[in-house]
């Protein structure tokens, strides 16, 4: 696609609930990246895909985070067992390979736990 | 550890006039690339500029440049002319290893 993309744009849970975000990156691009951004603060990087593998997990908060890429394209990001800690805007981001240093970030989806 | 920060949370600038963002950062590596990204109210992440590391030749965008000191690991972006579309979160960043480190932000306001 033109731009990367992200669905959905908000996103309203209940503490407990699962919740899955979907980034579809730049059609060209073999890397994809996930970052977390807490209301006045920067994002953190969470994780990355190069086509299908995951290289580097580090940033996930906890094993209730997890991501796929299974056909090196669209990237889902799933949180399990929600909980208001995990209230954030959730970025995902592609870049033309991994040592590419131009990373272009889609809309972002805002989650909200009550 | 890499790190970078961002020592102004809050600048305001009247319209036309120029301001400058502070930025430091710490990395032990000789090569890497430094970014400014704006976020205006929409919360889009819009890249404003980047140095490469090796270049000692500092980064020019229109009305954006950077003051690029590798030594002192600083790294601040002048805004000239500022306009009212300039107001927004700015955040530096560093990129190494693949991942972009952002610091905490400055938010600008750019008051008529």
């Amino acid at each position: 696609g033109a731009g990367v993309s992200q669905s959905p744009r908000y996103k309203v849970t209940k503490r407990g609930q699962d919740v899955t975000l979907r980034c579809d990156p730049i059609s060209s691009h073999a890397t994809l990246y996930w970052y977390q951004q807490a209301l006045g603060q920067g994002p953190e990087f969470l994780t990355y895909f190069n086509y299908e593998a995951q290289p580097d997990k580090s940033g996930l908060p906890s094993d209730r985070f997890s991501a796929e890429r299974p056909e090196g394209s669209i990237s889902t990001l799933t949180i399990q067992r929600t909980e208001q800690r995990d209230s954030a805007m959730y970025r995902c981001a592609s870049s033309l390979d991994r040592v590419s240093d131009e990373q272009f970030f889609g809309p972002g989806t805002r989650l909200t736990v009550l | 550890a890499q790190t970078v920060t961002q020592s102004q949370p809050e600048m305001s600038v009247q319209e036309a006039e120029t301001v400058t963002l502070s930025c430091t950062y710490d990395t032990s590596e000789n090569n890497y690339y430094l970014f400014w990204y704006k976020q205006p109210p929409s919360r889009q992440m819009i890249l404003v500029i980047r140095q490469e590391a090796y270049k000692q030749q500092n980064a020019t965008e229109n009305r954006f440049s950077v003051n690029f000191q590798k030594a002192a690991k600083s790294f601040s972006l002048k805004i000239s002319d500022s306009q009212l579309g300039d107001t927004a979160m700015y955040f530096c960043a560093l990129h190494q290893g693949g991942k972009l480190i952002f610091g905490q932000g400055t938010e600008l306001s750019v008051k008529p």
